[in-house]
């Protein structure tokens, strides 16, 4: 079975700096695809990221860019020039298909305060 | 225009009562999704149901019954409702045109307190 791991509970930057969020998998799987979430305090989740394992290029958007590590499952978040509004929960994800759908299996989270 | 919409958004009850949420996606996806989240802010998979079809059953209790009329609602129907039944209830959508690997959509989700 897919586990997804996130080792930081919790972690703080502040503004204007660059916070990196660890997240490592296990898979016996080849093709695949790795997530990261966002939940701030108004409980929506949204997409922040989504890496290809078939390519090696690490995956960015603005300000947010992962460091993915296909041999050492290993696919962390760099998220540079941190702002306020970046206080949430971050999920790590994995996703696998099985049967006719998808299925995404997450991390416990990560809670990112960003101080003023 | 929302694109996966969910009622109710807070949900309280007592032990025992039978109480549904609603899941409607306005995306064309072909999949929907229903996922938990626990107090501890755990999110895991329940059901999922392509084409009206339900694919994955995660050892979720017959308490809990999820339908789908068509390819764009979910709803769950919860029985006998209990104190762990507690959570955030989260509807999702996507769809595997074009490939797999596209992103589930989310709605805002079901605050579920049973007292």
């Amino acid at each position: 079975a897919q586990t997804v791991t996130q080792s930081q509970p919790e972690m703080s930057v502040q503004e204007a700096e660059t916070v990196t969020l660890s997240c490592t998998y296990d898979t016996s799987e080849n093709n695949y695809y790795l997530f990261w979430y966002k939940q701030p305090p108004s409980r929506q989740m949204i997409l922040v990221i989504r890496q290809e394992a078939y390519k090696q290029q690490n995956a960015t958007e603005n300000r947010f860019s992962v460091n993915f590590q296909k041999a050492a499952k290993s696919f962390s978040l760099k998220i540079s020039d941190s702002q306020l509004g970046d206080t949430a929960m971050y999920f790590c994800a994995f996703m696998k298909s099985q049967g006719g759908s998808e299925k995404l299996v997450f991390g416990k989270g990560t809670k990112l305060t960003v101080n003023p | 225009d929302t694109a996966v919409s969910q009622t109710p958004k807070y949900l309280v009850t007592q032990m025992g009562n039978d109480k549904s949420i609603k899941c409607e996606q306005n995306l064309g996806h072909d999949t929907m999704y229903w996922y938990k989240q626990d107090s501890k802010k755990f999110l895991k998979i329940m059901f999922s149901y392509n084409n009206k079809e339900l694919i994955i059953n995660e050892t979720v209790p017959n308490r809990f019954s999820p339908k789908s009329p068509d390819k764009a609602h979910l709803n769950l129907h919860i029985n006998s409702l209990e104190l762990g039944d507690s959570a955030v209830y989260f509807c999702a959508s996507s769809t595997r045109t074009g490939g797999g690997g596209t992103p589930l959509h989310f709605g805002n989700g079901t605050r579920l307190t049973v007292t």
